[in-house]
């Protein structure tokens, strides 16, 4: 398996941009996180699906965040509009999960994010 | 909050010798596991212990629990320039799926 990918790697935008962060999960996996990394911050979890549903999303920032997971194999973070001070890495990571609890999490290489 | 805080936040040492790293946390908790980040990317899982167990062994690195004190270790023997990277232990709660990550031990070896 070709383990988590994430596109794009790198974005550039301006203030005010709609941003779209794409994500493909481990084949299986029933559990898919979206995480942001700051200095300031560290590893923030926003927002996590379990078999395409959302269960938490209590992280997510501010109604400009969206998450979507259409299918088990695909899900994206939408930013709109996005602002400076959305600049981050965001990562997705995907697990099986299990009744004795949280199993590895594999994480995307993620997305650094520049919001001019 | 549930995070876990680990400590310390930086440590170096020479190639050879042992690290450890330190995580408390506030809750009682499922598991509890150990991650590391290489610069620029994603984060590695490297091991994890369960709330019944008291200490783990792979390869190298040896992790502790003591659920009592709500504290983990991590021990990295023998250490090497390979090594350097921030380690982040990650708890989570009874009947989740989601962890809680720490805000991190940044570890650098000296060769």
């Amino acid at each position: 398996d070709a383990g988590v990918i994430q596109s794009p790697r790198h974005e550039v935008t301006e203030m005010g941009q709609e941003v779209t962060l794409r994500c493909k999960p481990i084949s299986g996996h029933d559990y898919l996180f979206w995480y942001r990394q700051t200095m300031m911050r560290g590893l923030e979890l926003l927002i996590y699906f379990n078999n395409n549903v959302p269960i938490d999303d209590s992280g997510m920032p501010e109604d400009r965040f969206s998450a979507k997971m259409p299918n088990a194999s695909f899900s994206t973070l939408k930013i709109q509009p996005s602002e400076p001070r959305d600049s981050a890495v965001y990562f997705c990571a995907s697990s099986l999960g299990g009744v004795r609890g949280p199993g590895t999490q594999y994480f995307g290489p993620g997305t650094r994010l520049l919001v001019l | 909050s549930q995070q876990g805080e680990e400590d310390p936040q930086a440590l170096s040492i020479q190639e050879g010798e042992n690290a450890t790293m330190n995580c408390s946390y506030k809750t009682s908790i499922n598991n509890l596991q150990w991650y590391r980040q290489n610069s620029g990317r994603g984060l590695v899982h490297l091991i994890l212990i369960r709330s019944n167990e008291r200490e783990k062994h792979s390869g190298r690195l040896r992790v502790t629990l003591d659920t009592s004190k709500k504290s983990s270790s991590l021990l990295i023997t023998a250490s090497r320039a390979a090594d350097t990277a921030s380690y982040f232990c990650a708890t989570s709660l009874t009947g989740a799926n989601n962890l809680f990550f720490g805000t991190g031990t940044r570890l650098t070896v000296i060769p």
